[in-house]
């Protein structure tokens, strides 16, 4: 199971930490992501990072103001927004695979919202 | 970056057939899966590798690859199959995870 949390509203500029707890599996076995999803929109990949660090990658357009880490003994990853802006509204999922296999659990997600 | 092209809608009747395509380059040779999304729900996965139906997901479910084109098929849609269905990649050289822009089942 992956339990975010950490979304709510904030004002364009500021920055939010969000957090992705995994539970019931060997956290240190998977790979975790973050997707997210404007509303209304499609699904878009954000990063992914390895319990051990080896596997860091993050999409080119948030670079620079999004990073990604975790606390293996809290079994948590997560997502350091800075510098916020209007189309960072989202709900942010995270999810887990291994290797090129599909992304097989998701959370429910947390809901972004930057406003103006 | 890759890019992964759905049509943004699709409408079958019950009963009757649903193909959704995702168009890549050279996508024939990729590992594609299949999302199926409910509105309010999270993604669930109802094909992996292009063709292999998870545990849990209808027969009715089925994939295929051509060189440019991955397709999830739906036979005998019924109207719990209406949903948001997205096709996904991942760019090995980029340690990288495409999604395509998701096509909108509609049954009829």
């Amino acid at each position: 199971q992956l339990v975010e949390s950490g979304g709510g509203v904030v004002q364009a500029g500021r920055s939010l930490r969000l957090s992705c707890t995994a539970s019931t599996f060997t956290f240190e076995d998977y790979v975790l992501h973050w997707v997210r999803q404007a509303p209304g929109k499609g699904l878009e990949w954000l990063a992914l990072l390895s319990s051990n660090g080896d596997r860091k990658s993050l999409r080119d357009s948030v670079i620079g103001r999004f990073t990604v880490s975790t606390d293996n003994f809290r079994k948590t990853l997560f997502l350091q927004m800075n510098n916020l802006q209007v189309e960072d509204t989202a709900l942010y999922y995270c999810a887990r695979n291994r290797g090129d296999v599909s992304f097989d659990i998701w959370g429910q997600g947390t809901l972004v919202t930057v406003s103006s | 970056s890759y890019v992964l092209t759905q049509p943004p809608s699709v409408s079958v009747a019950p009963g009757e057939t649903a193909i959704l395509t995702c168009g890549g380059d050279n996508i024939g040779s990729e590992a594609v899966h299949w999302y199926q999304q409910q509105p309010g729900q999270a993604p669930i996965v109802v094909m992996s590798f292009n063709k292999v139906r998870p545990s849990g997901i209808p027969a009715r479910f089925s994939g295929s690859t051509s060189v440019s084109t991955a397709t999830l098929t739906i036979d005998r849609v019924e109207a719990g199959d209406e949903a948001d269905y997205y096709c996904q990649v991942w760019d090995l050289n980029r340690d990288y995870w495409v999604f395509g822009g998701g096509t909108r089942l509609t049954v009829l």
